[in-house]
């Protein structure tokens, strides 16, 4: 049973324009979320975090959405560069936890 | 920089062959993790450390899995008599603050083949 759920497994957007990335959990307890980036043969790298005390959290061009009730959260990107290509990990925890759970990632494409 | 190192960065070993995967963490982070992230799919939670202590081994698949990290720093995994499904990525990541809600600094990851 995934706890982490991304079901969209890839994304192609035009350069400028808007990226949204979804994701859905289950577990009740998990009250922190971060997203991640990464490139191939790195590790992901640490993007925006939001805790369930809030429900918007935005940093540049990066927007964290958090819908408690219907245990969903987006990642926006505006405006899109082809940089940004990458696949985005989705990730959740409980705090005071030592365990994250991940989604399986949606790969994102930029085009120019 | 000094981010998070890993080595090797791959290694091919035989059917029922040990391996030990180091993670070099950043200079004074509390936090350090493991994780085994399979083709097309997320990194999935091993273990995790608080300093020198594992708070938490849940994630571990068997018993032929052991992670330690004795002076609070440096940490090693040992895979014993490895099998074919062992093979993945494996990520190391460490915080500077406690617990799994917080940002982690990934290293770049052992890539191991079982044959």
């Amino acid at each position: 049973d995934q706890q982490v759920k991304q079901n969209s497994p890839s994304l192609s957007v035009q350069e400028g324009r808007i990226s949204i990335l979804n994701c859905d959990y289950t577990n009740s307890m998990f009250d922190y979320f971060l997203w991640y980036k990464k490139y191939p043969a790195e590790g992901p790298t640490f993007l925006i975090s939001i805790s369930s005390i809030k429900d918007k959290n935005e940093d540049g061009r990066f927007t964290v959405f958090l819908n408690k009730s219907a245990k969903h959260l987006s990642l926006h990107i505006v405006p899109s560069q082809p940089g940004d290509s990458a696949v985005y990990f989705c990730a959740a925890s409980a705090t005071n936890a030592g365990k994250s759970t991940f989604g399986d990632g949606t790969t994102l494409t930029v085009k120019p | 920089g000094a981010g998070v190192s890993q080595s090797p960065r791959y290694k091919v070993a035989k059917r029922g062959q040990d391996v030990a995967l180091r993670c070099d963490p950043i200079s004074g982070h509390v936090s350090l993790f493991w994780y085994q992230q399979a083709l097309g799919q997320g990194p999935e939670f091993l273990t995790y450390f608080q300093n020198e202590a594992q708070l938490d081994k849940s994630g571990l698949p068997s018993d032929r899995f052991f992670a330690e990290r004795p002076e609070g720093s440096v940490s090693t995994l040992k895979i014993q008599r490895t099998q074919q499904e062992d093979s993945a990525v494996y990520l190391c990541a460490s915080s500077f603050r406690r617990g799994a809600s917080n940002e982690q600094f990934f290293g770049p990851g052992t890539r191991l083949t079982v044959l």
